[in-house]
């Protein structure tokens, strides 16, 4: 099934302890991005990849850190988490950076 | 840089009855449109997209929307919802020639379907 995965699900933390959510997708999209959701907010872009080595930063990058080592996985890292950083998560990947396939979310609390 | 408005944060209506959702958007370049739909506790789904070609675009579950160049919009509209279309629904911009990974969404209208 053609799907972009996304874990852990739920994850709450403490302020200051680095944590990874890892992405993956099996669909060989070239496109990945990483999103948080907010009340009121929508749907702001953190960071996006074209390709292999190849991120740029979106809207609202401070304070997290991507990686795109391969065509499948793109984890999103939190060297410091704070409570700001409490949101719902979410990775999308797209074949030609039109449409978008999102996964089912993550939903982080620091404490 | 372009811009997503969403005009209405909520819109209640009842069952059968036909609804626009709307969305306006800020771009000095050409653009492409999309929008998704969220169900409670999911992730995005992409309803439709507007890429080129004719200015009205239908997608899943009955919704078509109208790319509108001179008003700078891209209505979303059912003509008869149903209990299931109760969700949030997001509108979303990208830019032509722009950077291809970068997508901006609306802060999203909550359709609220009542029997």
């Amino acid at each position: 099934e053609a799907q972009v995965t996304q874990n852990p699900r739920y994850l709450i933390t403490v302020t200051g302890k680095k944590l990874t959510v890892t992405c993956s997708q099996n669909m060989n999209h070239e496109y990945m991005s990483w999103y948080r959701q907010d009340p009121g907010l929508g749907l702001r872009q953190i960071y996006y990849s074209m390709n292999v080595e190849v991120t740029d930063k979106g809207d609202v990058p401070e304070g997290y850190k991507v990686s795109r080592k391969e065509k499948r996985n793109f984890p999103l890292i939190l060297e410091s988490p704070s409570p700001n950083q409490t949101s719902l998560y979410f990775c999308a990947s797209s074949p030609q950076g039109y449409e978008q396939y999102f996964g089912p979310g993550t939903r982080l609390t620091v404490t | 840089a372009q811009s997503v408005t969403q005009l209405d944060s909520q819109v209640p209506v009842f069952e059968e009855a036909p609804v626009e959702l709307r969305c306006n958007y800020s771009s000095s370049v050409s653009v492409y449109l999309f929008w998704y739909v969220q169900y409670p506790n999911q992730g995005l789904q992409l309803l439709l997209k507007y890429l080129s070609g004719s200015t009205l675009v239908k997608g899943i579950n009955g919704f078509e929307a109208e790319f509108n160049k001179s008003q700078t919009s891209f209505h979303l509209r059912k003509p008869s919802v149903h209990i299931s279309d109760t969700a949030e629904y997001f509108c979303a911009v990208r830019t032509y020639g722009g950077s291809q990974g970068n997508l901006i969404f609306g802060k999203g209208t909550k359709l609220s379907v009542k029997p």
